[in-house]
């Protein structure tokens, strides 16, 4: 199984809800990322998961919190997300080490109103 | 910090013609070196990668990219592109975890 899975596809929500996106993957990888892809724009790193501990966080407001609960799942924790946070979030995950290829999802197209 | 230049925004190409994508890289040490493609509505998939060793890199469906030491490159070519190649097309440079992705040349192929 080389899919990684990220659920869900759409997601419509106001400013004041709270909502979690979702990825998984059973590749057995122990590297797992979230990114952040505007519309013509290439993705942005966000976070980064190593052995389910949290190791790279590139400044990404509070709203967004992130979890890692075992080594096959990565969630997106939202709140009180403003319009300009609407974006294409995509999870990668990959092996360790530093020339490894990173595995991408299909992405979860969010639009905050 | 590594850094890669896409050179072309967008690239028009007909069905059965040639395609090369450009893509220059900025490093002093190591590079690590990545094609993703990325077809409409969808995520990314990696095309090919250069680590080490042999300068020209196959990867999945036709492409190949040559790593040019020299003119600090890493160019990706197809020598026949179809019009289900039409996508946007990331190259990235990677250290420890990070990607850093260019910012993509989008590709059109024309029947």
């Amino acid at each position: 199984d080389t899919e990684v899975t990220q659920t869900p596809k759409h997601l419509v929500m106001g400013m004041t809800n709270k909502k979690s996106l979702k990825c998984e993957q059973h590749m057995g990888h122990r590297a797992m990322y979230w990114y952040k892809q505007k519309a013509k724009k290439p993705p942005e790193l966000m976070f980064v998961y190593s052995y389910e501990k949290l190791s790279i966080n590139e400044s990404v407001p509070s709203r967004f919190s992130p979890e890692c609960p075992n080594s096959s799942l990565l969630n997106l924790h939202l709140h009180a997300l403003q319009p300009e946070d609407s974006a294409l979030y995509l999870c990668a995950s990959s092996p360790p080490g530093p020339t490894a290829s990173q595995y991408f999802g299909p992405g979860t197209r969010l639009l905050v109103l | 910090a590594q850094s890669v230049t896409q050179l072309d925004s967008q690239v028009p190409v007909f069905e059965e013609a040639p395609v090369e994508l450009r893509c220059n890289y900025s490093s002093s040490v190591s590079v690590y070196l990545f094609w993703y493609v990325q077809y409409p509505n969808q995520g990314l998939q990696l095309l090919l990668k250069y680590l080490s060793g042999s300068t020209l890199v196959k990867g999945i469906n036709g492409f190949e990219a040559e790593f040019n030491k020299s003119q600090t490159s890493f160019h990706l070519r197809k020598p026949s592109v179809h019009i289900s190649d039409t996508a946007e097309y990331f190259c990235a440079v990677t250290v420890d975890y990070k990607l850093s992705f260019g910012a993509g040349t989008t590709v059109t192929v024309r029947a």
